[in-house]
């Protein structure tokens, strides 16, 4: 089955520093890959999302970019955070041969102060 | 362009009450609706999915194309259905799924 990995978990970075989440998922190939913000009162917010290797398709112009370098590897990243970057981050994967259904990681909580 | 609406951010209700979580959508195509639920400190989960015609938990949803909506239901709720639910959708060849901004389901004593 399939499993996603997140770290970390929980992240208090300064304004305008550098951020780097990483997710990796095992016992799938190719899948789909996401990144979903989970805010109170505002839902899940897709962010990006990945089809195969180096394909990111980006959801919200925003503060943060996503690569995936691997076909398990997906990674958030941004450059100078803000503290509107402040929220849980959840990777999810879709693996096409399975069907639709999605699947979550724990997430990571980012506070930016 | 696709939406999915959950018109209520909280449900409270009695143990034993029926209970109905709104979920109304609009895709020009053909959806794959979902319900995934969160339960206190664990991950989100796939509930149900519409094509799957479950019932998981005691809790069902049928599509309504007419009136665009996937309304979850049950019943006759449990204490243990306190959880945040989300509605989703997704075209069955695209990659995207969106989600609505999810109800918060209370269930009182």
């Amino acid at each position: 089955s399939q499993t996603i990995h997140q770290w970390p978990a929980t992240l208090v970075q300064p304004v305008g520093s550098p951020l780097s989440l990483e997710c990796t998922v095992e016992g799938t190939s190719n899948p789909n890959l996401y990144w979903y913000r989970q805010a109170a009162g505002r839902g899940l917010q897709l962010l990006f999302y990945s089809v195969g290797i180096g394909q990111i398709s980006s959801e919200v112009p925003q503060n943060l970019s996503a690569s995936r370098p691997q076909d398990r590897q997906f990674i958030l990243s941004s450059k100078k955070l803000l503290l509107s970057d402040s929220g849980f981050y959840l990777c999810a994967l879709r693996d096409p041969s399975s069907g639709n259904t999605i699947y979550f990681g724990e997430g990571s909580w980012l506070t930016v102060v | 362009a696709q939406r999915v609406t959950q018109p209520e951010k909280l449900l409270s209700v009695f143990k034993g009450a029926p209970v109905e979580l709104k979920c109304n959508y609009s895709y020009s195509g053909s959806p794959e609706l979902f319900w995934y639920v969160q339960y206190s400190r664990q991950r989100l989960q796939l509930l149900l999915r519409h094509i799957s015609r479950e019932s998981i938990k005691g809790f069902t949803a049928d599509l309504n194309k007419g009136e665009t909506s996937f309304h979850l239901k049950k019943p006759f709720a449990q204490e243990e259905d306190s959880a945040m639910y989300y509605c989703a959708l997704s075209h069955s060849s695209a990659s995207k799924i969106i989600f609505g901004s999810g109800t918060r389901l209370s269930i009182r004593p």
